[in-house]
C-alpha cells in the first residue's frame, strides 16, 4: 500500500502562512486531495487533484505538487483553520490516508 | 444538495454482529462507486470496503483485516450500501463513514461509531 507521510502537529499564529507536506512512498501522480477534519465533523474536501480548489473552499488555502510530494498551503491563516489536515491519495489501489498534521493556532 | 447519512453504530460484545446503512440522495447513485472508511480512536482513517455499480457488476473489495467478516452491499432504488460486520472485534472499534467517490471523496456522511467491547 502506498505510504503517505505528514508532519503530526505544526502551530503558528493567526495571520501567518503556513505549509503542510505530505510524501508519498510511490508516485501518485497527480491525485493527491487534502482534508480538514474538526473535532466531531467528519472530513472536509480542500483541494482535489493536487491543486484544486473544492466548492466553497476560500481562497486562502492552495495546494502544489506532483509525483511523491505534495505541499497544503493555507495563506493568512484564520482562527477557524484550527484543525486536523489529512492528505489522501487516489492513484494507488488502495486509496491511503496520511495519518493527518494537527494544526494549532499560537 | 448531496446527503449522505450513516446508522446502525453502537456498543456491541466481541464475537457479536452490527449492519451498518448509509443513505444517500442528491446525486447518481446507480453509477457510483460507493466506499466504507473507519476511522480508529487515534484519528487514522483506514478504508475498510468498496463496492463498484451496475455497469462493474457490482464488484466487492475489502481491506485484508476484514475480509470474511464484512460484508458491504448496495440497494440502488433505495439509493442505499450497507455493511454486515460479524464476529466483531474491539480492534474494530472506529468511526464508520460512507463516502461516495468520483475520483477523490467530495461527499461524506457524519459517519457512525461501533464500539466493540464486552
Amino acid at each position: 500500500d502506498t505510504v503517505l507521510t505528514q508532519s503530526p502537529a505544526l502551530a503558528v499564529s493567526p495571520g501567518e502562512r503556513v505549509s503542510i507536506s505530505c510524501r508519498a512512498s510511490e508516485g501518485v501522480n497527480s491525485y493527491m486531495h487534502w482534508y480538514q477534519q474538526k473535532p466531531g465533523q467528519q472530513p472536509k474536501l480542500l483541494i482535489y487533484k493536487a491543486s484544486n480548489l473544492a466548492s466553497g473552499v476560500p481562497a486562502r488555502f492552495s495546494g502544489s505538487g506532483s509525483g511523491t510530494d505534495f505541499t497544503l498551503t493555507i495563506d493568512p491563516v484564520e482562527a477557524d483553520d484550527t484543525a486536523t489536515y489529512f492528505c489522501q491519495q487516489s492513484w494507488n489501489d488502495p486509496y491511503t490516508f496520511g495519518a493527518g498534521t494537527k494544526l494549532e493556532l499560537k | 444538495e448531496v446527503q449522505v447519512l450513516e446508522s446502525g453504530g453502537g456498543l456491541v460484545q466481541p464475537g457479536n454482529s452490527l449492519k451498518l446503512s448509509c443513505a444517500t440522495s442528491g446525486f447518481t447513485f446507480s453509477t457510483a462507486w460507493m466506499y466504507w472508511y473507519r476511522q480508529f480512536p487515534e484519528k487514522r482513517l483506514e478504508w475498510v470496503a468498496r463496492i463498484k455499480a451496475k455497469s462493474n457488476n457490482y464488484a466487492t473489495d475489502y481491506t485484508e483485516s476484514v475480509k470474511g467478516r464484512f460484508t458491504i452491499s448496495r440497494d440502488d432504488s433505495k439509493s442505499s450500501i450497507y455493511l454486515q460486520m460479524n464476529n466483531l472485534k474491539e480492534e474494530d472499534t472506529a468511526i464508520y463513514y460512507c463516502a461516495r467517490y468520483g475520483g477523490w471523496f467530495a461527499y461524506w456522511g457524519q459517519g457512525t461509531l461501533v464500539t466493540v467491547s464486552s
